[in-house]
């Protein structure tokens, strides 16, 4: 039972247009939630977050929008760029005792020049 | 560096042999994590540590896994009797305290058991 959703295995954008990467969640537990971005052979790199008690948030070109009654979150990015082709992974963590997260299988998002 | 790492980056081992992985977190940080990535899916967790104390090893998929943090920082994962199931990333990350939830990964070890 997947409770971190990402419906959309890839994502091809033009450089310079926005990219929206979708995660859907199940577990109402659920407090806080983040983005992951990763390359090829490295470690996922921690992008933006959000807590439960927020809509909006947002650094630079990023912005993360949750809407709890939906049980789902995006991810904006404008404008894309080549260097933001990776693999994103959206992550969820209910607090509780150790803060583990629960990652979605993943988004690869081609930014083509 | 400042950074998580992680040793070794890749391993091969023959169906039945023990591995031992090791991570190095980022130095004071009191939480440290391992999580499992099999090809094509997103990182699964397998166990917490806060500094030495192993709080949680829920996510461990076989009693042929252990994990241990004895002075709390350099952490080793091993896998007693490789199975081919188990080829995977491995990944740790560790976070500066008990109650933070960003977490900062190691670049992983690729498993390969043939």
């Amino acid at each position: 039972d997947q409770q971190v959703k990402q419906n959309s295995p890839s994502l091809s954008v033009q450089e310079g247009r926005i990219s929206i990467l979708n995660c859907d969640y199940t577990n109402s537990m659920f407090d806080y939630f983040l983005w992951y971005k990763k390359y090829p052979a490295e470690g996922p790199t921690f992008l933006i977050s959000i807590s439960s008690i927020k809509d909006k948030n947002e650094d630079g070109r990023f912005t993360v929008f949750l809407n709890k009654s939906a049980k789902h979150l995006s991810l904006h990015i404008v404008p894309s760029q080549p260097g933001d082709s990776a693999v994103y992974f959206c992550a969820a963590s209910d607090g509780g005792s150790n803060y583990k997260l629960t990652f979605g299988k993943g988004t690869l998002l081609t930014v083509n020049p | 560096g400042a950074g998580v790492s992680q040793s070794p980056r890749y391993k091969v081992a023959k169906r039945g042999q023990d591995v031992a992985l090791r991570c190095d977190p980022i130095s004071g940080h009191v939480s440290l994590f391992w999580y499992q990535q099999a090809l094509g899916q997103g990182p699964e967790f397998l166990t917490y540590f806060q500094n030495e104390a192993q709080l949680d090893k829920s996510g461990l998929p076989s009693d042929r896994f252990f994990a241990e943090r004895p002075e709390g920082s350099v952490s080793t994962l091993k896998i007693q009797r490789t199975q081919q199931e188990d080829s995977a990333v491995y990944l740790c990350a560790s976070s500066l305290d008990g109650v933070s939830y960003e977490q900062y990964f190691g670049p992983g070890t690729r498993l390969t058991v043939t």
